[in-house]
């Protein structure tokens, strides 16, 4: 079946870059999206790419998509505290009713003083 | 007030004991869902409805039912709740003629409700 995989950790010095990766294995793939999980909270989207766009930027985020080798990243510039987080990678097809949405297991955002 | 309220937020049961979390929805969506999450496991689905009259299994749907009062009230239950059954739950919401035809067909997703079987 389908399956989306990212890791599960990364610390990062405050004001730096930040780079998230994510691998997924469906190549029908139609829509990519990053969703943040704040301390306590629920998952909100943060962003999403159509599978025909190779890149997407918004503000300080910036996402990218290699379709051919199924891996999607995200950058979060000038990485602040209010960043910590655990980030998900998540795909879909929706091409037919029952397709869902597929999560990874999250990446734990850490920022240093 | 929140699109998507989940009751209770924090609960401590023992084995044995049946637990209903509920789940509403001001949205207005058709689609309605359950997620467990563990940590290192992510999120897992349990249960999904399409409509009130449309409810199918997730990933892991053994050990729960749910219940699907009206298109905004979505419930989860655990007949007979297990130590294993410890976790973080989520209702979430999407509407299917939304998604890839106009918005981006995200989930909505409520706060979370901990649950703790002793």
């Amino acid at each position: 079946g389908e399956d989306v995989e990212q890791s599960l950790f990364l610390s990062v010095r405050e004001g730096d870059s930040s780079v998230i990766n994510c691998t997924y294995t469906d190549s029908s793939s139609t829509y990519l999206y990053w969703y943040k999980q704040e301390p306590g909270a629920g998952l909100q989207l943060l962003t999403y790419i159509f599978s025909n766009m190779d890149m997407k930027q918004d503000q300080r985020l910036t996402v990218l998509l290699n379709k051919k080798d199924k891996h999607l990243s995200l950058r979060i510039a000038d990485t602040q505290t209010g960043d910590s987080a655990i980030y998900f990678c998540a795909e879909t097809t929706y091409m037919n009713r029952d397709d869902k949405i597929i999560f990874g297991k999250g990446t734990r955002l850490h920022i240093l003083p | 007030d929140a699109d998507v309220t989940q009751t209770p937020r924090n609960r401590i049961t023992k084995t044995g004991k049946r637990i209903m979390l509920e789940c509403s929805q001001t949205k207005g969506h058709d689609r309605m869902y359950w997620y467990r999450q563990d940590p290192g496991l992510g999120l897992r689905l349990i249960y999904y409805s399409f409509d009130v009259k449309d409810i199918n299994k997730g990933e892991i749907s053994d050990g729960y039912s749910v219940s699907r009062q009206a298109q905004a009230k979505f419930s989860l239950s655990l007949e007979s709740a297990i130590p294993n059954q410890t976790a973080l739950y989520f209702c979430a919401t999407s509407d299917y003629y939304t998604s890839g035809l106009i918005g981006a067909g995200e989930l909505f997703f409520g706060e979370g409700s901990r649950l703790t079987v002793l």
